[in-house]
């Protein structure tokens, strides 16, 4: 079956350590993204990427990074930068680089800081 | 810039009744608009989306939505609440481009009681 696999499904994190969130396609879409959801507040965009080796920030990109070595694979780290990173996230994908896309969504992950 | 309103972070219908739940975006040039749904601990899944062309939309589920330019809407209607339709549901636009870099910007989310 084609999709978007996100692990683990619950995170939890120490004050001070970076940890990396996995996002895995297989549907040979070009363009992913990672989004974080608070409650009321919406998905906000962290980052994306439109072809490998390449990504852009989003509206939240502080305190995360990502790299993009594969077509398939889109990880998110969450750096001791980010102050406030309990949320869930969610990584999503879509065919092309245009404005039509619908976007596929993985089933997130719940990250906690303890 | 760019935003997407969604007015009334809960709505409550009992079963059988009318679902509607409202969405307003603004800019001048009338963006892509879409729908997604959220079940608790999940991802999203598209509902319906509009690009082009008619301006009701039938999507997944029973669910429609009617573009209106004039009063820059796109609200997401079910003649027929079912339990299974509680969930979250998201609009979303993306603004009309062809530079090949877009976006998309979500709504706050509007979730959906069904009530027996």
């Amino acid at each position: 079956d084609g999709g978007i696999t996100q692990s683990p499904k619950y995170l939890f994190r120490k004050e001070g350590q970076n940890v990396t969130l996995s996002c895995e396609q297989n549907l040979n879409h070009d363009a992913m993204y990672w989004y974080r959801q608070d409650p009321g507040q919406g998905l906000r965009l962290i980052y994306y990427s439109q072809i490998v080796n390449d990504f852009q920030k989003g509206d939240i990109a502080e305190g995360y990074s990502v790299s993009r070595e594969k077509k398939e694979s889109f990880p998110l780290t969450v750096t001791s930068a980010q102050k406030n990173p309990t949320a869930f996230y969610l990584c999503a994908s879509s065919p092309d680089r245009v404005s039509t896309d619908t976007q596929y969504f993985g089933p997130g992950t719940r990250l906690t800081v303890l | 810039a760019q935003s997407v309103t969604q007015l009334g972070s809960h709505v409550s219908v009992s079963e059988g009744a009318l679902v509607l739940l409202r969405c307003n975006y603004s800019s001048s040039v009338p963006p892509y608009l879409f729908w997604y749904v959220q079940y608790p601990n999940q991802g999203l899944q598209l509902l319906l989306k509009y690009t082009t062309g008619a301006t009701l939309v039938k999507g997944i589920n029973g669910f429609e939505a009617e573009f209106k330019k004039s009063e820059t809407s796109f609200h997401l209607t079910k003649p027929s609440a079912h339990m299974s339709d509680a969930a979250e549901y998201f609009c979303a636009v993306s603004p009309r481009t062809t530079s090949g870099t877009y976006k998309y910007i979500f709504g706050t989310g509007t979730r959906l009681k069904v009530l027996a």
